[in-house]
């Protein structure tokens, strides 16, 4: 199995702050990463695939990097709809899920 | 715009068995292209790919090695739907349980809304 480890856990911002959350493969994915966006009692929402391909209608304050094992995503200024947990997940060998990092209101 | 639709029970007891159903519009469950997934979350967040299913010329199943003994995933053309069996669940089966699309191997698409199943007594 392919392990996803997202750092950090928790993070704490505020509007209008620059935010990146890191994701990292066990083993080399190439761009085959989607980052999800989850709010409390609704299901995960898509944002990015292929590693920054940008979902449509998903806002340009969104974008991811990374290659290999090493993945980013980076909201470049946060509002306040983008408080939420967010969930990096591999689509090279089955699907496997980063354990989310949730972004709180400092 | 393809829409999933969950139904099924909330509460099931020890060593029975959950059944669930993601009704599809906009799509088919025939698609060439598309498949047809069973996600689960836990109480602690985490998110576990449980199986799918897909037709290329024929059916195809595809389940995860911690369920594989325990879970089938059928498809249902009448209706357009599939449906998710997990037999003999204990209380480490509670989860909100997602159905969810996706193009052949990709990324998950579009996602049902998610049904939170209990297991207890």
């Amino acid at each position: 199995d392919i392990q996803m480890t997202q750092s950090p856990s928790t993070l704490s911002a505020s509007v209008g702050d620059r935010v990146t959350i890191t994701c990292r493969a066990s083993q080399s994915i190439s761009s085959w990463l989607a980052w999800y966006q989850q709010k409390p009692g609704k299901a995960p929402k898509l944002l990015i695939y292929k590693a920054s391909s940008l979902e449509s209608g998903v806002p340009s304050r969104f974008s991811g990097s990374g290659s290999g094992t090493e993945f980013t995503l980076t909201i470049s200024s946060l509002q306040p709809d983008d408080f939420a947990t967010y969930y990096c997940q591999q689509y090279n060998n089955y699907w496997t899920f980063g354990q989310g990092t949730k972004v709180e209101i400092k | 715009q393809v829409h999933l639709q969950q139904s099924g029970p909330g509460l099931v007891k020890p060593s029975q068995t959950l059944s669930l159903t993601c009704a599809i519009s906009g799509d088919s469950v025939s698609s060439n292209s598309a498949a047809w997934n069973w996600i689960r979350q836990s109480p602690s967040g985490g998110l576990e790919w449980l199986g799918r299913t897909y037709y290329r010329s024929k059916w195809y199943y595809d389940y995860a090695i911690s369920v594989r003994s325990r879970i089938t995933i059928n498809p249902d053309t009448s209706k357009n739907q599939f449906s998710l069996q997990l037999n003999s669940v204990t209380p480490e089966d509670t989860a909100v349980y997602f159905c969810a699309r996706a193009q052949y191997n990709d990324y998950f698409d579009s996602w049902g809304q998610g049904t939170l199943v209990t297991v207890s007594s």
